[in-house]
């Protein structure tokens, strides 16, 4: 089957750094996904990994390792805007096609 | 550029009740998706198209049908509408291929009593 592991919850301090991690097991993999959506809003793209190693994007990076099927989303110097659910996503075709994790609610506390 | 647009925002139904969830790109993409969102879950892929003139099964497709109207359009319709259907339905796009990058519309919330 196809299915995408990621925390339910993580809470943090603002000015902190925070890790979601999300491991995968797919029966195709072309890469992941990481996207942001604040409560009652759409999911918006955050980042995209097609091979190993670290993208980054402001103060948002992202991490692939196809050999663990594991990655990470790392938020640094977290802001209270940061509270959102944060969603990993793999691409398992060639085309466009995105298979969702669950979702990490992100609390960012003063 | 509006991007991606859904009508209605939100939406009352009766069990039995049928209704069209319309969807609209601006961005010249050439695929499009439909997903369902319900409380505390990740998006569900009901039925996407890669192309215009193509559809394909997601993982949820029962109880609902698609129509790749042309590249602007994808429409998502419930015949016969169930309370296992009351959730929140997105609409995105992609460029060919994707990478990854989907870009959502802004959803309508659909109740059915």
């Amino acid at each position: 089957g196809q299915s995408l592991e990621q925390p339910s919850e993580v809470t943090a301090v603002e000015g902190a750094i925070v890790q979601i991690n999300c491991t995968y097991q797919t029966s195709g993999f072309y890469g992941l996904s990481w996207y942001q959506q604040h409560d009652g809003g759409a999911p918006t793209f955050l980042s995209y990994n097609g091979l190993d190693g670290l993208e980054e994007t402001g103060r948002f990076s992202s991490f692939l390792s196809r050999s663990d099927s594991y990655g990470y989303l790392l938020l640094q110097e977290l802001q209270m805007k940061d509270s959102a659910s944060y969603f990993c996503a793999v691409r398992d075709n060639q085309g466009g096609k995105l298979i969702f994790g669950q979702g990490t609610e992100l609390s960012v506390k003063p | 550029n509006a991007g991606v647009t859904q009508t209605p925002k939100f939406q009352v139904l009766k069990t039995g009740q049928s209704m069209t969830l319309q969807c609209a790109q601006d961005m010249n993409h050439n695929s499009m998706y439909w997903y369902r969102q319900d409380p505390g879950m990740g998006l569900r892929l009901i039925y996407y198209s890669a192309s215009e003139g193509t559809t394909d099964k997601g993982e949820v497709p029962n109880g609902y049908n698609v129509s790749r109207l042309n590249k602007r359009e994808f429409s998502l319709r419930l015949e016969s509408a169930a309370p296992s259907q009351t959730s929140v339905y997105f609409c995105a796009s992609s460029a060919a291929g994707g990478l990854g990058e989907q870009y959502f519309g802004p959803g309508t919330r659909l109740t059915v009593t």
